[in-house]
């Protein structure tokens, strides 16, 4: 069936800091990816997705390219604050499947130190 | 308002009560859905309901009891529940169709206790 796998965290940085938060999944066919974010206390929210291979997906200087190749989605940041403090989900649709049977990866808890 | 709106956002309950957690959305959407979130596990899909018919239920224990009486709100109802209950529940809706991704959005969550 289809899978999601996230780094483990949590993953602690200094504000500044470069961000990577990797992420692979299995899937039949060709699925959407997408990043979510969830800050304390709140629901989970879209951060960016990705469509089709090679796509590159961009949010508040997030980014994340669909690798088919290595089956791979992986979050950077290339200088993190401390508001970017929350968990991190990786999710898949696979292709053709049936309403809201998104596959969520663990979730990676990410802190960030002023 | 917000997109998708969860009432109430605290509940404590004991094991014999009967309580419900409410959702509406604001968006149009086609399709709700309510999810588990437990700590240290991925989010589980409980139940989905597309344009208010129920379309998939994934085993998901009979004290939980779901209720779509229009495309907009979205019930769950609690009755006998054990503290192994105890979670945030998550409301999410979403437009499914041949040219949507389906991405979902999400309320901000119903924080339940179970004594």
């Amino acid at each position: 069936g289809d899978s999601v796998t996230q780094m483990e965290g949590p993953v602690t940085l200094s504000e500044e800091a470069f961000l990577t938060i990797n992420c692979t999944y299995t899937a039949t066919g060709y699925p959407s990816l997408f990043w979510y974010v969830q800050y304390p206390g709140e629901g989970l929210q879209l951060l960016l997705k990705a469509t089709k291979a090679d796509d590159k997906g961009s949010n508040k200087g997030f980014e994340a390219t669909y690798r088919k190749e290595t089956t791979s989605f992986h979050l950077e940041k290339g200088s993190v604050q401390v508001s970017d403090s929350a968990v991190y989900f990786c999710a898949l649709k696979a292709g053709g499947t049936s309403y809201g049977k998104l596959t969520f990866g663990q979730g990676t808890i990410l802190t960030v130190h002023p | 308002e917000t997109g998708v709106t969860q009432t109430p956002r605290h509940l404590v309950m004991g094991m014999t009560n009967k309580k419900s957690l409410k959702c509406e959305q604001h968006l149009g959407h086609n399709a709700m859905y309510w999810y588990k979130q437990s700590a240290k596990k991925p989010l589980e899909l409980m139940f989905v309901y597309n344009f208010k018919e129920q379309t998939e239920n994934n085993s998901v224990p009979s004290r939980f009891s779901p209720e779509c009486p229009n495309s907009s709100h979205l019930f769950l109802h609690l009755h006998t529940l054990q503290p192994e209950d105890s979670a945030l529940y998550l409301c999410a809706s979403s437009q499914e169709g041949s040219l949507n991704t389906g991405e979902l959005f999400f309320g901000e969550g119903s924080r339940l206790t179970v004594l």
